[in-house]
C-alpha cells in the first residue's frame, strides 16, 4: 500500500447525500484510477485520469464524479444519483496510463456504507 | 470480448503442499498479465507480471506464474504453501481502452485457504 493513501477508512452516507473519498499518492505517478469492489464481482473501473485536469469515464461512471486538480490527488465523489453505493472503493496509480507494461499500485481502500 | 476468468471461487490446500490458482484470459494482441493479492479490508498488493520472455515468472513471497499462450492461461503457483498465504488473489490483464490508453480487466478473485 505504500505511497498511496485513502481516507477515510470507513465512510457512512445518508440517503440523498454526496460524499467524497480522498486519494493521495506521493509516487510521482501521472495516472490515477478509481475502482469499485463488490463481493464476487472483482474490480470495476469507475474513472481514471492520465494527467492533471483530465479524466475519463470507466465502465461504471454513472453516479460518480472526480477531479484532478493536482498530480498527487484524485478525489472521488459518490453522488446521490448512485443508488447502490455500498462497496469497497480502491484507488490506484501508475507511472503512465499509456504504457502497456505499466503496473498499477493500490491504496488501502475506503469502505462506504449507507445508513 | 476481452476478459479474465478465475474458475475457482476458493482453493484449499494444506500447509507445505504446492498450490495453484488458475487464470485464463481472452485479449486482443499481446497479453500483459498480472497477479495481485488482497488481505481482508486492504488494498491489492502486486505479486508479479508477465510482459514477454520466459514463460515462468517469479514474483514476491515465493510466488511464480506460468504463462501458456496456447492455453491462454496464467496460473499462479507456489511450491510450498504457508498459512499466511491465505488471502484473495486476483488475476488481471491489461487491454487497450481509449485514446491510446490501457485498462486492467480483473478476474472475480480466488480465495486461497491454507490449512495448518
Amino acid at each position: 500500500d505504500g505511497g498511496i493513501t485513502q481516507s477515510p477508512k470507513y465512510l457512512f452516507r445518508k440517503e440523498g447525500q454526496n460524499v467524497t473519498l480522498s486519494c493521495e499518492q506521493n509516487l510521482n505517478h501521472d495516472a490515477m484510477y478509481w475502482y469499485r469492489q463488490d463481493p464476487g464481482q472483482g474490480l470495476r473501473l469507475i474513472y481514471y485520469s492520465q494527467i492533471v485536469n483530465d479524466f475519463q469515464k470507466g465502465d461504471i461512471a454513472e453516479g460518480y464524479s472526480v477531479s484532478r486538480e493536482k498530480k498527487e490527488s484524485f478525489p472521488l465523489t459518490v453522488t446521490s444519483a448512485q443508488k447502490n453505493p455500498t462497496a469497497f472503493y480502491l484507488c490506484a496509480s501508475s507511472r503512465r496510463a499509456s504504457g502497456e507494461q505499466e503496473t498499477q499500485y493500490f491504496g488501502p481502500g475506503t469502505r462506504l456504507l449507507v445508513l | 470480448a476481452q476478459s479474465v476468468a478465475q474458475p475457482e471461487d476458493q482453493v484449499n490446500v494444506a500447509e507445505g503442499n504446492p498450490l495453484t490458482v488458475k487464470c485464463t484470459y481472452s485479449v486482443s494482441g499481446n497479453p500483459y498479465l498480472f497477479w495481485y493479492v488482497q488481505y481482508p479490508n486492504r488494498g491489492l498488493q502486486f505479486l508479479l507480471k508477465y510482459i514477454t520472455g520466459d514463460n515462468l515468472v517469479k514474483g514476491s513471497y515465493g510466488f511464480e506464474a506460468e504463462f501458456n499462450k496456447s492455453q491462454t492461461s496464467f496460473h499462479l503457483k507456489k511450491p510450498s504453501a504457508l498459512v499466511s498465504d491465505s488471502a484473495l488473489y486476483f488475476c488481471a490483464v491489461r487491454a487497450p481502452h481509449t485514446s491510446g490508453t490501457y485498462k486492467y480487466i480483473f478476474g472475480t478473485g480466488t480465495r486461497l485457504k491454507v490449512l495448518a
